[in-house]
C-alpha cells in the first residue's frame, strides 16, 4: 500500500526561524500531497493541496507567503512554516494516494514547537 | 464547499459492547467516505472507507454503512476491545476514491472502551 515518510517528526525552534518540513511518497508517484494542521483534540484542516509541477491550492484563510509549498518531484513534497511564531505551534500532517484507487495515507506528522 | 458533521464528540462503552458513530455531509457530490483511527500524537490510520455505490461494507468486527438519500454514514464497530480506544474521524470527498481529492474531516470522536 502506499506509504508516506514525513520528517522531521517533532521541532523545537525560536520565534523567527522558519522551520521545512518533508514528504516522501516510498512506493508510488505523489502527483498530489496534502498539508494538513491539527491542533490538539481537534479535527485536520486541510492547509494547502500541492500538485507535481504546479502552484499549490491554499485553502481560504492560508497565507501563501507563510506556508510555503514547494512539490518539485513526483515523490517529494515540502511545507516551509517562514518566520514562526508561537500561534503556528502545531501538528502538521501531509497525505497522499498516489492515483487510481488509492485511498489516502499519511505520515507521521511533525510536531512543531515555537518558542 | 463541504460540511461534514460527526457525533458524538465522545463515547464510552463497556468492553464488549458496540459502538456506533454517525456523520452527516452537505454536499451531495461526495461520494467516497473514508474511516481514519488516530491514537494519541500518531497519525490517521484508515481503518474502512466506502463509496456511494454501496450501501455497507464490513471488515470483521467494523463495519460501515452509507445512506446517500439522507446524506449521513455511520461506523459500527462491534465486541470493542480496549485497543480500540482512539479518536475516530469520518470524512467525505468527491472523486472515484480519496487518492487525488482532499477529504473533508468530521469533528472527530473520542472512544473510550472501559473494562
Amino acid at each position: 500500500g502506499a506509504v508516506v515518510s514525513q520528517h522531521p517528526s517533532r521541532v523545537i525552534c525560536k520565534s523567527g526561524t522558519s522551520v521545512k518540513i518533508e514528504c516522501r511518497s516510498l512506493d508510488f508517484q505523489a502527483t498530489t500531497m496534502f498539508w494538513y494542521r491539527q491542533f490538539p483534540k481537534k479535527s485536520l484542516m486541510l492547509m494547502a493541496t500541492s500538485n507535481e509541477g504546479s502552484k499549490a491550492t491554499y485553502e481560504q484563510g492560508v497565507e501563501k507567503d507563510k506556508f510555503l509549498i514547494n512539490h518539485a518531484s513526483l515523490t517529494l513534497s515540502t511545507l516551509t512554516v517562514t518566520s514562526a511564531h508561537p500561534e503556528d505551534s502545531s501538528f502538521y500532517i501531509c497525505s497522499s494516494g498516489g492515483k487510481g484507487n488509492q485511498p489516502q495515507h499519511f505520515g507521521d506528522g511533525t510536531r512543531l514547537s515555537i518558542l | 464547499g463541504e460540511n461534514v458533521e460527526q457525533h458524538p464528540s465522545t463515547l464510552s462503552v463497556q468492553e464488549g459492547d458496540s459502538a456506533v458513530i454517525k456523520c452527516t455531509y452537505s454536499d451531495s457530490a461526495s461520494n467516497y467516505f473514508p474511516w481514519y483511527k488516530q491514537e494519541l500524537g500518531k497519525r490517521p490510520q484508515l481503518i474502512i472507507d466506502i463509496r456511494s455505490n454501496v450501501g455497507e461494507k464490513k471488515d470483521q468486527r467494523i463495519a460501515v454503512t452509507l445512506n446517500k438519500t439522507a446524506k449521513h454514514f455511520s461506523l459500527h464497530i462491534t465486541e470493542t476491545q480496549p485497543e480500540d480506544s482512539a479518536v475516530y474521524f469520518c470524512a467525505a470527498s468527491k472523486g472515484v476514491t480519496g487518492g487525488g481529492n482532499k477529504l473533508t474531516f468530521g469533528t472527530g470522536t473520542q472512544l473510550k472502551v472501559e473494562l
